[in-house]
């Protein structure tokens, strides 16, 4: 059965540095994709970008490009979204995604995390 | 960026009714490889997005013969012929022909 699993929900005060994760199991980790889509409360899905755990090959919206990094460790089969000083606008739901593909067909986030909630607040 | 335009933005349904939901593309989700890269997804409350529909009209695993999706180009449609309960929640479609994926704004279905 294919799963990802995310991290717990997170509270932090602005400025401060998060890392959440998102472990797959039940499929190859390194043959697809990981995407991450936020969620800010109250609101739709915001696509935020992607990696391949094979090769790391890592992909941004410009929207999120120098705001977040993402970064995977396929030995633990394990994707991360990170942030070195967030902000209270960061407050959001995280749901991390499978992809089978980016270039080619099979494009569909199939499997979902079941999402962390990061809280940032003074 | 590919504008995804989805209308309505609600809709109440009597179980057992049809439900329709429209989405607008500001480009076309024709690839150059034939395929269409146009998806569903359904938002159920409280729960992660939940995959129904991919590259236009192709059921994903488990999701009930119900719902269909049809369309071409830049206009396309998420039927439910039958609504039941567990089918409320937000739906969403998302285009992925451009590399930075984009989400329509959601419908929201309520049960009348």
């Amino acid at each position: 059965e294919v799963q990802l699993v995310q991290s717990g929900a997170e509270v932090k005060k602005p400025g401060e540095s998060l890392k959440i994760s998102c472990k797959g199991s039940g499929y190859s980790f390194t043959s697809y994709w990981i995407g991450w889509v936020r969620q800010m409360p109250g609101k739709g899905l915001e696509w935020m970008g992607i990696i391949y755990p094979g090769d790391s090959d890592t992909r941004y919206s410009p929207s999120f490009q120098g705001q977040v990094t993402i970064s995977a460790d396929k030995s633990i089969s394990t994707a991360y979204l990170q942030w070195s000083s967030l902000k209270a606008s960061d407050t959001a739901m995280y749901y991390c995604a499978r992809s089978a593909s980016f270039f080619g067909s099979l494009r569909q986030l199939d499997y979902w995390g079941q999402g962390t909630l990061v809280t940032v607040s003074s | 960026d590919i504008v995804m335009t989805q209308t309505p933005l609600s809709l109440s349904v009597t179980p057992g009714q049809p439900a329709s939901i429209s989405c607008k593309s500001s480009q076309s989700l024709l690839h150059s490889d034939g395929k269409t890269y146009l998806y569903w997804y359904l938002q159920k409350p409280g729960q992660s997005p939940q995959l129904l529909i991919y590259e236009v009209s192709n059921r994903f695993s488990g999701v009930p013969d119900r719902f269909s999706g049809s369309g071409s180009g830049t206009d396309f449609t998420l039927k439910i012929s039958r609504v039941e309960a567990e089918d409320v929640g937000v739906y969403y479609c998302m285009q992925s022909i451009q590399l930075l994926r984009t989400f329509g704004q959601g419908t929201k279905v309520e049960i009348k």
